[in-house]
């Protein structure tokens, strides 16, 4: 079944304990994506990759890192979270021939 | 300056009857239109989407519409089901520039009800 997965689905944690989401797809897919969605202010892009070792920043990009060593896999790091980081995040990936992206589950984080 | 407007954030429609969506945009490169529907906890799937040079494309009971001089476009839902009761995104993309990044809406809560 093609599909993106997200780990973990939930996560709290304290301000400036590093952590990483991890996201996979099983598509082969060129392009990943990572988005976060806020109340009122829609899906904003935090980072994106056209492939392996190609990554660019998105709208949203200050306090996140990632990295692309493999083409499947695409994890978003938070070195230092932050409260104001506490969203809902999604990792997304679509094929070089079409503009449809497919989504994970989402991974809801919170920092306190 | 947010790019991608959806103007409306819930629509509320009777079981059988017509859901018209809306979404406005300011930039007029966007030549690449998608929508997505998101059901709670789970991530947005791709429901249908437009190219630039069509004003209409048709997937069973969904319908895009495209008015390009008036950068609008909208998403009509005929007949509404309960099942179809879910967060709305509108999204652009310009597929010569940032990799066919999307730019997305805010979302439009659809509830249809029985």
């Amino acid at each position: 079944e093609a599909q993106v997965t997200q780990n973990p689905r939930y996560l709290i944690t304290v301000t400036g304990k590093k952590l990483t989401v991890t996201c996979s797809q099983n598509m082969n897919h060129e392009y990943m994506s990572w988005y976060r969605q806020d109340p009122g202010l829609g899906l904003r892009q935090i980072y994106y990759s056209m492939n392996v070792e190609v990554t660019d920043k998105g709208d949203v990009p200050e306090g996140y890192k990632v990295s692309r060593k493999e083409k499947r896999n695409f994890p978003l790091i938070l070195e230092s979270p932050s409260p104001n980081q506490t969203s809902l995040y999604f990792c997304a990936s679509r094929g070089h021939d079409g503009y449809e992206q497919y989504f994970g589950p989402g991974t809801r984080l919170t920092v306190t | 300056d947010q790019q991608v407007k959806q103007n409306s954030p819930s629509l509320s429609v009777q079981e059988g009857r017509i859901s018209i969506l809306n979404c406005d945009y300011t930039n007029s490169m966007f030549d690449y239109f998608l929508w997505y529907k998101k059901y709670p906890a789970e991530g947005p799937t791709f429901l249908i989407s437009i190219s630039s040079i069509k004003d209409k494309n048709e997937d069973g009971r969904f319908t895009v519409f495209l008015n390009k001089s008036a950068k609008h476009l909208s998403l009509h839902i005929v007949p509404s089901q309960p099942g179809d009761s879910a967060v709305y995104f509108c999204a652009a993309s310009s597929p010569n520039t940032n990799a066919g990044k999307s730019t997305f809406g805010d979302g439009t809560t659809l509830t249809v009800k029985p």
